[in-house]
């Protein structure tokens, strides 16, 4: 099996944009499509970003995800920051037979 | 709308065996579209695929989960149910049912998720 690997925690300020990685430890990025979803205090995930770069509906376009082959990584920046965008950020990513969940990482806005 | 919600025991002794429903509302877990998992996070820590079902049956487990857990659907109650066996301390967790797509492919819908405390 695979993992994939986040940054414990970042911050930044409002208005600034941050971004969060997500390193995969064996098998390619780019085979498997990545998730992000983000979780707030005492709530269940939701999807921020799906399949690499895609947006569910309701989901505000300052979200955005890319793949990076040359680092086998995957990213999510977020854009204009707000105050609402504090929580934890986790990707997801499989295999042939597995779903593998990174570590999670704290964004703090402040 | 589809909603999913767990159901079970919120105490389960040391080495017994830890059960959990999810009930899902507003779509059939019979739908080819979907896999019915279950995921857990133990207080403070990060998210952990436990394993999915698929409507034909057929079940994928976390390796590291594989031996002590076992996923199974009852299609005509519109559930499904995660069974995990030979519980430690680790196992305590906030057990969450979902829903994956498979096109496109993410965790769509999540239940509001269920403490699990194993303790004697």
């Amino acid at each position: 099996n695979f993992m994939l690997t986040q940054p414990h925690s970042v911050s930044e300020s409002p208005g600034k944009t941050v971004t969060i990685s997500c390193t995969r430890s064996s098998g390619s990025i780019a085979n498997n499509y990545v998730q992000w979803y983000q979780q707030r205090p005492g709530s269940s995930p939701t999807t921020v970003i799906y399949e690499n770069n895609q947006r569910p509906s309701g989901v505000p376009d300052r979200f955005s995800g890319s793949i990076d082959s040359s680092s086998n990584s995957a990213s999510l920046t977020i854009s204009g920051l707000k105050t609402e965008d504090e929580a934890d950020y986790y990707c997801q990513s499989f295999d042939s037979s597995s779903q593998v969940f990174g570590g999670g990482t704290k964004l703090t806005v402040l | 709308q589809v909603q999913l919600q767990e159901s079970g025991p919120g105490l389960v002794k040391p080495s017994e065996t830890l059960s959990l429903t999810c009930t899902v509302s507003g779509g059939s877990i019979s739908s080819s579209s979907y896999y019915w998992g279950w995921i857990r996070q133990p207080p403070g820590k990060g998210l952990e695929w436990i394993g999915d079902i698929y409507y034909i049956g057929s079940t994928y487990y976390n390796p590291s989960l594989k031996s002590r857990v076992t996923i199974s659907a009852d299609t005509s109650q519109n559930q499904f149910s995660l069974r995990l066996s030979s519980v430690t301390a680790a196992d305590t967790a906030v057990y969450y049912c979902a829903r994956r797509s498979y096109h496109p492919h993410y965790f769509d819908y999540w239940g509001q998720g269920t403490l699990v405390t194993v303790s004697s």
